[in-house]
């Protein structure tokens, strides 16, 4: 079973602070993804990486940036945390190749106050 | 205009009934397509994958897929209350990687 693992499923930070979200998987996926999930909003893609140090920016990656040093590990960085960035951060991977779902990890339920 | 579009609901049936959701795309040269169900504080977890022109059966669920039409369908038939979710439909992009969602729709099955 493919499994992806997010560092934390509950996490509460200030404003201002520089916050990581970790996200790993153990399928030797190529695509990594991350999605940000508000009420009425859906999932919106904030960056993805199509291989190790590759990134491309999603819909929504002002305030984010990213890494990908290995390819089982994508972070989330969080610049300068702002309360707008409050809420639900999913991480998924798929492998590369045409045709391919993508599976997500558990969720981080971020809080910024 | 939305890559991906869907009806947010709530989408309310009777159990037993057939649900039927919808969703279309604005991206015409996309190939692959999916739906996820989504219980509340829960991650989303694939349903189904289409990527032909027609139907897929797998149980009581129906992918239907029209890429003239740009759209795709999901039928769940004989729903249960337990199938009361959320479901999103997802596509990737042409020339992409992007994995990209709809908002998703509610649907609630009455007993």
């Amino acid at each position: 079973d493919v499994k992806v693992t997010q560092s934390s499923r509950y996490l509460v930070k200030r404003t201002g602070e520089k916050v990581f979200l970790e996200c790993v998987q153990d399928m030797d996926h190529e695509n990594m993804f991350w999605y940000r999930q508000d009420p009425g909003l859906g999932l919106r893609l904030i960056y993805f990486s199509y291989d190790v140090k590759m990134k491309e920016k999603g819909d929504i990656p002002e305030g984010y940036s990213v890494s990908r040093e290995k390819k089982e590990r994508f972070s989330l960085i969080l610049e300068s945390a702002s309360t707008n960035q409050t809420s639900m951060y999913l991480c998924a991977s798929r492998r590369g190749t045409v045709n391919t779902e993508a599976f997500f990890g558990q969720g981080t339920r971020l809080t910024v106050v | 205009q939305k890559e991906v579009e869907q009806n947010s609901g709530p989408l309310s049936v009777p159990e037993g009934a057939i649900a039927s959701l919808n969703c279309t795309y604005s991206d015409r040269g996309s190939q692959s397509f999916f739906w996820y169900r989504q219980y509340s504080g829960k991650s989303p977890e694939l349903i189904m994958s289409i990527y032909s022109n027609g139907d897929k059966e797998d149980g009581r669920f129906t992918a239907q897929l029209n890429k003239a039409s740009q759209y795709v369908s999901l039928l769940i038939r004989d729903s249960q209350p337990s199938d009361s979710a959320t479901y999103l439909c997802a596509v990737i992009t042409s020339g992409t990687y992007k994995y990209i969602f709809g908002t998703g729709t509610r649907l609630k099955v009455l007993a």
